[in-house]
């Protein structure tokens, strides 16, 4: 059974690019949640899918978009990427409303904006 | 991911010794606490939790410890081996946004042979 599978595993982007991160979720799962973890730092909420939807969304800009497939996979979009974009991006998946020791998370994207 | 956890505070402990994490959360109404370990080119992997009415819960060789007086929350590893090298996230939710999770900031936690 596949856990959360992310790609790619690497990306190198320049300043104002655009960049799109996939997830596929652990078999069962229906929810998406991304992260985007600093170095040195905590990961940080950026925001929930579930059924195609946006349910809940961290303190993040308009330029972090997402998408949720009706296989349950979700796309990552950030528009006009800044340095500050530079990070690992964490892919986390679920049952909806399920607990969240129940939350598996992939090994991420390294971004890095140059 | 190899990049995680550079700059972060770092615990080294002899093998077989007992090793102490601390942390510090921000929102007293949080309903629960949850360790996480970050191994090298992973994500984070559920450790423990302990619910906020609680002061202490007991698991598998570790033990979290949290006083809501002054918001701390500690894990305790008991006889620390080379596999519990990680880094290692404290994090807190509220039920009602099960996916939300606020983590704190990590510790290195080195075991020396």
């Amino acid at each position: 059974d596949a856990g959360v599978t992310q790609s790619p595993t690497h990306l190198i982007k320049t300043r104002g690019q655009q960049v799109t991160l996939r997830c596929s979720p652990k078999s069962g799962h229906d929810t998406v949640s991304w992260y985007q973890q600093a170095l040195g730092q905590g990961p940080q909420f950026i925001f929930q899918y579930y059924e195609e939807e946006e349910r809940q969304r961290g303190n993040f800009p308009d330029r972090f978009s997402g998408h949720q497939f009706p296989n349950y996979s979700s796309e990552l979009n950030v528009n006009a990427l800044l340095l500050g974009d530079s990070a690992l991006y964490l892919c986390a998946s679920s049952a909806y409303g399920g607990r969240y020791e129940k939350l598996f998370f992939g090994s991420g994207t390294q971004l890095s904006v140059l | 991911g190899e990049s995680v956890g550079l700059h972060l505070p770092t615990l080294s402990v002899q093998e077989g010794d007992n090793s102490i994490i601390n942390c510090a959360y921000s929102n007293s109404a949080s309903d629960y606490f949850i360790w996480y370990k970050q191994e090298s080119g992973k994500g984070p992997q559920f450790i423990i939790d302990i619910r906020s009415n609680m002061d202490k819960r007991q698991g598998q060789r570790v033990t979290v410890l949290l006083n809501k007086t002054v918001k701390h929350l500690s894990l305790q590893i008991a006889a620390t081996q080379p596999g519990d090298s990680a880094v290692y996230f404290c994090a807190e939710v509220n039920t009602g946004t099960a996916s939300k999770l606020t983590f704190g900031t990590g510790t290195r936690l080195q075991v020396t042979l």
